[in-house]
């Protein structure tokens, strides 16, 4: 499978714990985004990168949450001091650059599911 | 602020019944829309996008859906269901301010279909 691959699937912590979520693209994307997907809502932007530069971070929720992509493949989200309204589910997706007059794509992961009791 | 309203959280249909999911978006500038489909356990899947030209974009499995800019809508149709089309629907906009690259979802629009 080619498609965008998330780790881990299932993360349950304890309040207060850190938590760090990894995501690896598709091979030939150099767009990756971060959404988190709470019940019954629809996707939430985050953050997106293109290669390893982090071009709009003014989503994230808070201070507590970060992402990196070192060096313009995988990329890492971390929530610090985790409180249990963090518990959603959190996407990633990859795309191609945009094009003339309009974007490509997103494709998306299967997502980590994070509980904080 | 930009947002995307859904207009129906929860659609029940038999099968063969046709389908209208509607979605209207708030935004200023030049669009790109989509509609993205997540069937149960699975990924969010791109069901079809429209960028510029024919208002009226045919995605997969038969699915269509029209772009009417006067009225902020990108209604999501198909004549006739299949009980694999029970699924979670999601209407998304991304506009040039953006550089196309945030997308906006709507709420999503939770489909059953009854054999």
């Amino acid at each position: 499978d080619t498609g965008v691959s998330q780790d881990p699937r299932h993360k349950i912590t304890k309040r207060g714990q850190n938590v760090t979520f990894r995501c690896d693209p598709i091979s030939e994307h150099n767009r990756l985004y971060w959404y988190r997907q709470t019940l019954g809502q629809g996707p939430e932007f985050l953050t997106y990168f293109q290669n390893e530069a982090q071009l709009e971070k003014s989503r994230l929720l808070s201070d507590r949450f970060s992402a990196e992509r070192p060096k313009g493949s995988f990329s890492t989200l971390e929530i610090q001091r985790t409180e249990q309204g963090d518990s959603a589910m959190y996407l990633c997706a990859s795309s191609l650059p945009s094009g003339q007059g309009g974007g490509s794509p997103l494709h998306f992961g299967n997502g980590t599911r994070l509980t904080v009791t | 602020a930009q947002s995307v309203s859904q207009h129906n959280h929860h659609v029940i249909l038999s099968e063969a019944a046709s389908l209208e999911l509607g979605c209207n978006y708030s935004y200023g500038g030049t669009v790109n829309l989509f509609w993205y489909v997540q069937y149960p356990g699975q990924h969010l899947q791109l069901l079809l996008k429209y960028f510029s030209g024919d208002p009226l974009v045919k995605g997969i499995k038969g699915f269509e859906a029209e772009f009417i800019k006067s009225k902020f809508s990108f209604n999501l149709r198909k004549p006739s269901v299949q009980w694999s089309d029970t699924a979670e629907y999601f209407c998304a906009v991304s506009g040039i301010s953006g550089g196309y690259n945030k997308l906006i979802f709507g709420a999503g629009t939770r489909l059953a279909v009854h054999p």
